[in-house]
Formats: C-alpha cells, sequence, structure tokens
C-alpha cells in the first residue's frame, strides 16, 4: 500500500501526559499537512510542511503541540501535557506541490486520541 | 470570517435517483474547491477538484460544478447506489495548499 499512513490508528491517554503521532505521507510527496477533526465537523488545518520546512501553523496549534519532519519524509506531532478538549481525529495529509493535480491532498487513515 | 456551509441536515434518497449537495461559501475566495467523501472513523477519500477558471467537472457519476459569483458549489451524484452513503466534505483551497473544510453532509442511498 503506497497511501498515506499513520500510527497510531488508536490512543487513549490520561490528562497530563504527553502523546506522539507519527504519519508517513506518499512517498514522492513534498507537502504534509495535519489537520484535526472532532465529530459532527470538517477538518480543520493545524500545520503543514514543505520539504523539512514547516510553513505555516494555525492559531489551533497552541504552545503544547508541536510538529517535525525532520528530514521531510515522514512527520510527527506532539501534543504535551494532554487535555479533554484534545480529544478529536488527527488527521495528516500529504500533496506533491506542482503536480498536474496541484493542491490535491490524500489523507492517512487518522489517528483517534482519546484524553480521559 | 471565512464560513463555508453545506446542508446541515441529512439527505435520504433512492437507490437510481441524483443526489445534489450543496456548498456555499463567503469571504472567501478560493483558487479551487475539492469535494471529500468520509466514511465513519475514516479519513477523507478524495473525489473532484475545480479551479476557480472552470465551471464543471466531472467523474463517472460524479459532476461538480462551482459559480464564484454566487460562491456556490453543487455535487451531484447519478444513478446513486447504497454503497455511495457517506459524509461528503467540500474544501476550499489557496495560498500554502491548505484546505478549509466545511462540516459536510451525510448522504444515505436506500433501497
Amino acid at each position: 500500500d503506497t497511501g498515506v499512513s499513520q500510527d497510531p490508528r488508536h490512543k487513549i491517554t490520561k490528562r497530563g501526559q504527553n502523546v506522539t503521532f507519527r504519519c508517513d505521507p506518499i512517498s514522492e510527496h513534498n507537502r504534509l499537512y495535519w489537520y484535526r477533526q472532532t465529530l459532527g465537523q470538517g477538518p480543520e488545518f493545524l500545520t503543514y510542511f514543505q520539504n523539512e520546512a514547516q510553513l505555516e501553523k494555525s492559531r489551533l496549534l497552541s504552545d503544547r503541540f508541536s510538529a517535525e519532519r525532520p528530514k521531510g519524509s515522514f512527520s510527527t506531532l506532539e501534543i504535551q501535557r494532554t487535555e479533554q478538549g484534545d480529544s478529536a481525529m488527527y488527521l495528516c495529509a500529504s500533496s506533491l506541490e506542482g503536480s498536474h493535480g496541484g493542491g490535491t491532498q490524500y489523507f492517512g487513515p487518522g489517528t483517534r486520541l482519546t484524553v480521559l | 470570517s471565512q464560513k463555508i456551509e453545506q446542508n446541515s441536515e441529512a439527505l435520504n434518497i433512492q437507490e437510481g435517483k441524483t443526489a445534489t449537495l450543496t456548498c456555499n461559501y463567503t469571504n472567501y475566495s478560493p483558487a479551487y474547491l475539492q469535494w471529500y467523501r468520509q466514511d465513519p472513523g475514516r479519513g477523507p477519500v478524495f473525489l473532484l477538484l475545480i479551479r476557480e477558471n472552470e465551471k464543471e467537472k466531472r467523474k463517472e457519476r460524479l459532476k461538480v460544478t462551482f459559480d464564484t459569483t454566487l460562491k456556490q458549489s453543487l455535487f451531484h451524484i447519478t444513478a446513486s447506489q447504497p454503497a455511495d452513503s457517506a459524509t461528503y466534505l467540500c474544501a476550499l483551497g489557496g495560498g500554502g495548499n491548505k484546505l478549509t473544510f466545511g462540516t459536510g453532509t451525510q448522504l444515505k442511498v436506500e433501497l
């Protein structure tokens, strides 16, 4: 399977703990995005990378959130001191800038986070 | 502020009919608009992209229209099937390629 993969698929944690999620994009894609989705809502943009550079962060991304893409391939999203309001589906997407499709983002299956 | 509206109520139609979903937006000038399908507990799946200079796009049983004057897109599924039952998301794109999504419309196709 050459699609976007995310790990873990589900994470249950206690309030105050740190969690880290991983995303592996489609191999030739140079852009990687993180979104958050709560029940009944559409995905909300968090941040995106072009290669290893983080180019934009939403104001939704508080200081407790940090994302990296160290070698321009996979990415990690860490949430420190989790709160119950962080419970959501965290989605990763990737795209190839400059391709004929231009702007088409392909999503992974998501990581469902539950903070108790 | 930017706002994207999709039919908030679920759309129930009979198999074989054409489903039409609406996406309206305000305070936004998107370079392109995309439609995604999402099944429960899964990530969105890309269906169609239409650019601001295009009026209509088709792919198999799917058709999308884009009216930048009305600030509206319509998404049609012809000859609908129960397997088309899902939530359909409208997403607007522009600088940086980040997408702004609507809340989605749930479609249920009944036998």
